[in-house]
């Protein structure tokens, strides 16, 4: 079975801290993605990374980075924590590039900004 | 663009009542489709995913899905809903190498 790691299940930090949310996963899957989930908005794509090295933005990535030096590791990385940054951050793989290979979620990290 | 729609927010049912979860889509052509579903505190599990061929597809845990085309639906199904069945459910379109648009999700509560 495919295992998604989140590093934190809870974070609390303060407006202007540099955050790293950390994802692991086993399987050596080539595909790696950062989500927010927050209620009535659903999941919104922060960041990708297709391969090792190579990142892509998402429909979100503003005040976000993401690093990707080795392959089952991905950080999601908040420059200067904000409030408004305060959400449910969900992590994922899949094994290869195209829609049809399935998403494997980690259990994602609640992220507070005060 | 892909996008899609899940018009309820919030399901209330009866253990032991049948179920349906109702997702549309939009997109030119034939999508990937995807049901996943998140227990509270937890991260997001396929529940089943269509492709081609039959347009009824099962999934885990007793659930199935039906694509029809005509109707760009892929409504979620249960016969018999059970207690654990609540959690939240999340409709996904994908297309080519593009990325899965996820609908807003829908939460199922049980009534014992």
């Amino acid at each position: 079975d495919v295992k998604v790691t989140q590093s934190s299940r809870y974070l609390v930090k303060r407006t202007g801290e540099k955050v790293f949310l950390e994802c692991v996963q086993d399987m050596d899957h080539e595909n790696m993605f950062w989500y927010r989930q927050d209620p009535g908005l659903g999941l919104r794509l922060i960041y990708f990374s297709y391969d090792v090295k190579m990142k892509e933005k998402g429909d979100i990535p503003e005040g976000y980075s993401v690093s990707r030096e080795k392959k089952e590791r991905f950080s999601l990385i908040l420059e200067s924590a904000s409030t408004n940054q305060t959400s449910m951050y969900l992590c994922a793989s899949r094994l290869l590039t195209g829609a049809n290979s399935p998403l494997h979620f980690g259990n994602g990290t609640r992220l507070t900004v005060t | 663009a892909q996008s899609v729609t899940q018009p309820d927010i919030h399901i209330t049912v009866s253990e032991g009542a049948s179920l349906e979860l109702r997702c549309n889509y939009s997109y030119g052509a034939t999508p990937y489709l995807f049901w996943y579903v998140q227990s509270p505190g937890q991260g997001l599990q396929l529940l089943l995913k269509y492709f081609s061929g039959d347009t009824l597809v099962q999934g885990i845990k007793g659930f199935e899905a039906e694509f029809k085309r005509s109707q760009s639906s892929f409504n979620l199904r249960k016969p018999s809903v059970h207690w654990s069945d609540a959690a939240e459910y999340f409709c996904a379109v994908g297309a080519g190498s593009y990325q899965l648009t996820f609908g807003k999700g829908t939460k199922l509560s049980v009534i014992p």
